[in-house]
């Protein structure tokens, strides 16, 4: 069965402080991982992983991913309230219908 | 561009009530997924479909039906409504290609509660 794990669950940190959110899996036919956030509603993108040890960046964000090792994880730097949100995990097990399975997501709480 | 939309956006219905979340994207995307969000529990797929007149099941099918009679609609039938659906229900859609992987772009989401 495959399977995303992500950790920790929650995570509660003081603005400017950097946190790393951690996302493991086991999947068959790995295909790409993705990183999107979700704040009060739809969850948005952020990035796209397919080859092993590329680091994606945008802003403060960065995500890395080990094929190897099987897993990724997203950096965020000089973190501010706005990072506040859910932060999710997935990946895509194969090709055709590019469904995705999902970690239970990490809860990031920025405190002023 | 609306990109995803979602009708209705809250619902609270009875145990063994019927009804249907429709899922519209005018982004010409070929697939479309529904999914459900319990706490802690993460997206899960109920059912996805990759083109026009064909659906399949996912993780959690179960007391769903679905259809796509349109392209640019996706729909979500609860046919007896039970209180272990009650959930958030997300919709999304993404390109076909040959790409590893496409973005999913995902609706603002429908909160049922089933009493």
């Amino acid at each position: 069965e495959d399977k995303v794990v992500q950790s920790p669950l929650s995570l509660v940190v003081h603005e400017g402080d950097t946190v790393t959110l951690n996302c493991s899996y086991e999947v068959t036919n790995f295909r790409s991982l993705l990183w999107y956030k979700q704040e009060k509603k739809a969850p948005t993108f952020l990035f796209m992983l397919t080859s092993s040890g590329i680091e994606k960046k945008s802003g403060r964000l960065s995500s890395i991913l080990d094929k190897k090792e099987l897993f990724s994880i997203l950096n965020i730097t000089a973190t501010q309230t706005g990072d506040s949100a859910v932060y999710l995990c997935a990946v895509g097990p194969g090709q055709g219908a590019q469904k995705l399975v999902f970690g239970q997501g990490t809860r990031l709480t920025i405190n002023p | 561009n609306a990109g995803v939309t979602q009708t209705p956006k809250f619902r609270v219905l009875k145990t063994g009530q019927s009804m249907t979340l429709l899922c519209a994207q005018d982004m010409n995307h070929e697939y479309m997924y529904w999914y459900r969000q319990d706490p802690g529990m993460g997206l899960r797929l109920i059912h996805y479909s990759v083109g026009e007149g064909t659906t399949a099941k996912g993780e959690v099918p179960d007391g769903y039906n679905v259809s796509r009679l349109k392209k640019q609609n996706f729909l979500l039938g609860l046919e007896s409504a039970a209180p272990s659906q009650t959930s958030v229900y997300f919709c999304a859609s993404s390109y076909s290609t040959d790409r590893a992987y496409n973005e999913q772009f995902f609706g603002p989401g429908t909160r049922l509660t089933v009493l």
